[in-house]
């Protein structure tokens, strides 16, 4: 039962350089989301996708994009890489109003920008 | 637009000892209510969650929490607290109005981490 995969769980970038997180889910979710973890800030959220060919802006979409490429997968771009996005980036998918919305959460992936 | 606020960074306590972790939120609109637990280098897990209904909610490892909306709160409680509790808390709120699901993205707090000593 693999939930919410996201790949590369860790990297390290130099400034200026770009990368593109991936993640998948297999539990036939229409939203999927991408947080960001910092200190003592919670998760911010940075963009999410309420279906299949749609995305929307989140609290921090500065320096991200994202694209859904399919119902399964929504991935996550930094074209040029700052130290300021040194995180922790958690993708997740959410089920069904009726069930309250449950967003599940992948494993994470820890990103530092040097 | 909706807030969340942990009033505290940090709680130890001993083993088998009681904890409440306190969560308030402020919104204009109903709201569904949510705890997430975070263990060391892993992702977020749905502790309890508040739809609607009876206002005192439990998770299966004895977590309960109740939502006071005259308080806005929702704190979360155990009664005896075990090491393995040791992890960090989430309370997190959204917008409970028939939305698009993908406009009911969570908003979090700060986060409490729960630290149980022997």
């Amino acid at each position: 039962n693999a939930g919410v995969t996201q790949t590369p769980k860790f990297q390290v970038l130099k400034t200026g350089q770009s990368m593109t997180l991936q993640c998948a889910q297999d539990m036939n979710h229409n939203s999927m989301y991408w947080y960001r973890q910092d200190p003592g800030m919670g998760l911010r959220l940075i963009y999410y996708s309420a279906s299949e060919g749609t995305t929307d802006k989140g609290e921090v979409p500065n320096g991200y994009n994202v694209s859904r490429l399919n119902k399964r997968e929504f991935s996550l771009r930094l074209e040029s890489a700052a130290p300021s996005q040194t995180s922790v980036y958690f993708c997740a998918s959410s089920d069904s109003p009726d069930t309250g919305n449950t967003i599940y959460f992948g494993e994470g992936s820890w990103l530092t920008v040097v | 637009a909706q807030s969340v606020t942990q009033l505290d960074s940090q709680v130890p306590v001993f083993e088998e000892a009681p904890v409440e972790l306190r969560c308030n939120y402020s919104s204009s609109v109903s709201v569904y209510l949510f705890w997430y637990v975070q263990y060391p280098n892993q992702g977020l897990q749905l502790l309890l969650k508040y739809l609607s209904g009876s206002t005192l909610v439990e998770s299966i490892n004895g977590f309960e929490a109740e939502f006071n909306k005259s308080q806005t709160s929702f704190h979360l409680r155990k009664p005896s607290v075990h090491i393995s509790d040791t992890a960090e808390y989430f309370c997190a709120v959204s917008d409970a109005r028939p939305l698009d699901t993908g406009r009911r993205a969570l908003t979090f707090g700060s986060g409490t981490r729960l630290q149980v000593q022997p």
